[in-house]
């Protein structure tokens, strides 16, 4: 993907509605898939998994959804609340010896009061 | 439980000096991976281990090393330290690659 640089894309949403966060991935022999959200000063927490047997997955508030065809990731937060304010990544990762977390270069969801 | 540790927090190093960074993984991972972030790279892969044996590596100079010890405690040294190392360095362990990675708050690492 392109480079970002220091600007990160942004999404602004209402306190209350629903976020989507998209992202394409690259690597076709990719078959684990993870959203993880980082706030100032932290580490990037874990929010969702998903493996390539599967299209969706639901957790707390949250739904990661799968599109292998397109190689397409999404994170729909449920009901968005302030502290749901952070950078958001996806990451992927093939199977096997080749293994390591790729990341995307991270949105920035911005809750509105 | 615990979560992954690191230390130290912040470290400011000298232009040439070398580094090393510790990694204490949640109690019973056995693989620990090692990241680089910086506002224009992102998040890259530095390098994993799993039972003592690095299993992977990403594209970093030979600077950069690393190991990991029988009680799967790692540790990443960074050698003749340049600017454009400053990052933050972020640890992930899990039970087993490809199987949920815990991120632990990262070291600052500030070269002047």
């Amino acid at each position: 993907g392109e480079s970002v640089g220091l600007h990160l894309p942004t999404l602004s949403v209402q306190e209350g509605d629903n976020s989507i966060i998209n992202c394409a991935y690259s690597n076709s022999a990719s078959d684990y898939f993870i959203w993880y959200k980082q706030e100032s000063g932290k580490g990037p927490q874990f929010i969702i998994d998903i493996r390539s047997n599967m299209d969706k997955r639901q957790g707390q508030r949250v739904t990661v959804l799968l599109n292998k065809t397109v190689k397409h990731l999404s994170l729909q937060i449920a009901a968005t609340q302030p502290g749901d304010s952070a950078v958001y990544f996806c990451a992927e990762t093939p199977t096997g010896a080749n293994s390591k977390l790729t990341f995307g270069k991270g949105i920035t969801l911005s809750v509105r009061p | 439980k615990a979560g992954v540790t690191q230390t130290p927090r912040y470290l400011i190093k000298t232009r040439g000096q070398q580094v090393t960074l510790s990694c204490s993984p949640i109690s019973g991972h056995r693989s620990v991976s090692w990241y680089q972030q910086t506002p224009g790279q992102g998040l890259q892969f530095l390098f994993e281990y799993f039972s003592e044996t690095q299993r992977n590596k990403g594209n970093f100079p030979g600077r950069f090393s690393g190991r990991q010890f029988s009680n799967s405690r790692s540790e990443m040294n960074v050698s003749t330290l340049e600017l454009g190392d400053s990052a933050l360095y972020l640890c992930a362990s899990s039970l087993a690659p490809q199987d949920g990675y815990t991120f632990g708050s990262g070291t600052r690492l500030t070269v002047v």
